[in-house]
């Protein structure tokens, strides 16, 4: 089966700066990949996803790195705001299953 | 607006007590999910079902049941045979097919009396 980590499990940078949040996954047949945010007392809210075919997708001030080689993925933030502060999930899914596994989280925040 | 509503956002249980938690979407998706979220952990899957009349287990689908009579709505059942229901449930909907991101609701609180 697959199995997901996050690398850290809080991260704080100071506002304006970059954020980097890595996930690394198991199953090198994993060819779905998409990134939560997730708010205290809310459900996790779609950020951007990959599919393996590609390797960078960027969105609005995010940018997602995938690297197949070492099953590896991160999610940048740029210009990093108070209202990124969250929880980060980074989600998995391999072929034709439409299951995700999930990772731990990481809490983000943002200093003044 | 589209999106999920689960129902209700607070609930308390008592011992030997089965309780329904809501779920409805109005996105016109055929795929929905319930996830189980304990503290400072990942989602874990409890049931899914990809289309009406039609659900299978997740990873920790032991004490508890779904239902899907309605496209839009898929209610779970926590029954007095899961014995650590104290968690925040999940549940989530999707189009079918492969590589389509799972849009989520804002999650209902159960806890134990």
């Amino acid at each position: 089966g697959e199995s997901v980590g996050l690398h850290l499990p809080t991260l704080s940078v100071q506002e304006g700066d970059n954020s980097i949040i890595n996930c690394a996954y198991s199953n090198s047949a994993s060819d779905y990949f998409i990134w939560y945010k997730q708010e205290s007392g809310k459900g996790p809210q779609f950020i951007i996803d990959i599919r393996s075919n590609m390797d960078k997708r960027q969105g609005q001030r995010v940018t997602v790195l995938l690297n197949k080689t070492v099953k590896h993925l991160s999610l940048q933030i740029a210009a990093t705001q108070p209202g990124d502060s969250a929880v980060y999930f980074c989600a998995v899914a391999a072929g034709s299953a439409r299951q995700l596994t999930f990772g731990s989280g990481t809490q983000l925040t943002v200093l003044p | 607006d589209g999106g999920i509503t689960q129902s209700p956002k607070y609930l308390f249980r008592k011992e030997g007590q089965n309780v329904t938690l809501s779920c409805e979407q109005n996105l016109n998706h055929d795929a929905m999910y319930w996830y189980r979220q304990d503290p400072g952990q990942g989602l874990r899957l409890i049931y899914y079902s990809q289309i009406v009349n039609d659900f299978q287990k997740g990873d920790i689908a032991e004490g508890y049941s779904v239902s899907r009579e309605k496209k839009e709505s898929f209610p779970l059942t926590v029954t007095s045979a899961q014995k650590n229901p104290t968690a925040f449930y999940l549940c989530a909907s999707s189009l079918q097919g492969e590589s389509q991101p799972q849009h989520f609701g804002d999650g209902t609180r159960l806890s134990i009396l």
